[in-house]
């Protein structure tokens, strides 16, 4: 299963709210996590089961879709929110990752 | 607390083979509901599955891959070995060990050792 995640950038300024997007090549269902990964540092999970905030996760990171269209939301943008954000399936194997979306805070 | 981390060395040789030990605590792996495995991310790409291990032993490899790799744990230990043969310059990335369960949330990750290979 491919995941062609967009866009490939996104720069936007504090306070602004981020819309990223993750389209499955076929149903994952539900299967579909973000993570978030800063320079150096292993990924981080965001979300599980597409809608769920993982422990310690602000609520302003939100997850929504199911099937092959995914959508991750942060609503206000920090400026620690600067990352690359990465989707990611196990519904079945091989597991796999989308390419990434960049996001810098202006 | 889970704690996992990679050992194992930092430049390779092409055509060498290349083993990777995961040192985890705070878990067991000996249930079908426990899982360690390793991906790795090449420099400035996204992050690849390579393999995984079940607690009963039950493994699963990337296809593109399968004929190159081996994975097994020594429970007493609580170690995982991922062992990959006939390196090449493009295996270059940072490797990690991941710990996950049948539950969704539980997604642990060690540092990671980036792995260079270059003659």
């Amino acid at each position: 299963i491919v995941l062609t995640q967009s866009p490939a950038t996104l720069s936007l300024s504090p306070g602004e709210r981020a819309t990223l997007s993750c389209r499955a090549s076929h149903s994952v269902s539900s299967f579909l996590a973000w993570y978030q990964q800063k320079p150096g540092q292993p990924p981080r999970l965001l979300i599980y089961g597409a809608s769920n905030r993982a422990t310690g996760i602000p609520a302003r990171f939100s997850g929504s879709g199911s099937g092959t269209d995914f959508t991750l939301t942060i609503s206000s943008l920090e400026p620690e929110d600067s990352a690359v954000y990465y989707c990611h399936h196990r519904v079945t194997w091989p597991w796999t990752f989308g390419q990434g979306t960049k996001v810098d805070i202006k | 607390q889970i704690t996992l981390k990679e050992s194992g060395p930092t430049v390779v040789k092409p055509t060498e083979t290349l083993t990777l030990t995961c040192s985890f605590s705070g878990f067991s792996l000996t249930t079908a509901q426990v899982v360690v495995g390793w991906v790795r991310q090449p420099p400035g790409k996204a992050p690849e599955w390579l393999s995984f291990i079940y607690g009963t032993d039950d493994k699963r490899y990337t296809p593109s891959l399968r004929s190159r790799l081996s994975i097994s744990k020594d429970t007493s230990k609580n170690q995982v070995v991922l062992t990959m043969t006939n390196l090449d310059p493009v295996d270059t990335a940072t490797y990690y060990c991941v710990h996950k369960t049948t539950s969704l949330r539980d997604d642990y990750w060690g540092q990671g050792t980036l792995v260079t290979v270059s003659s």
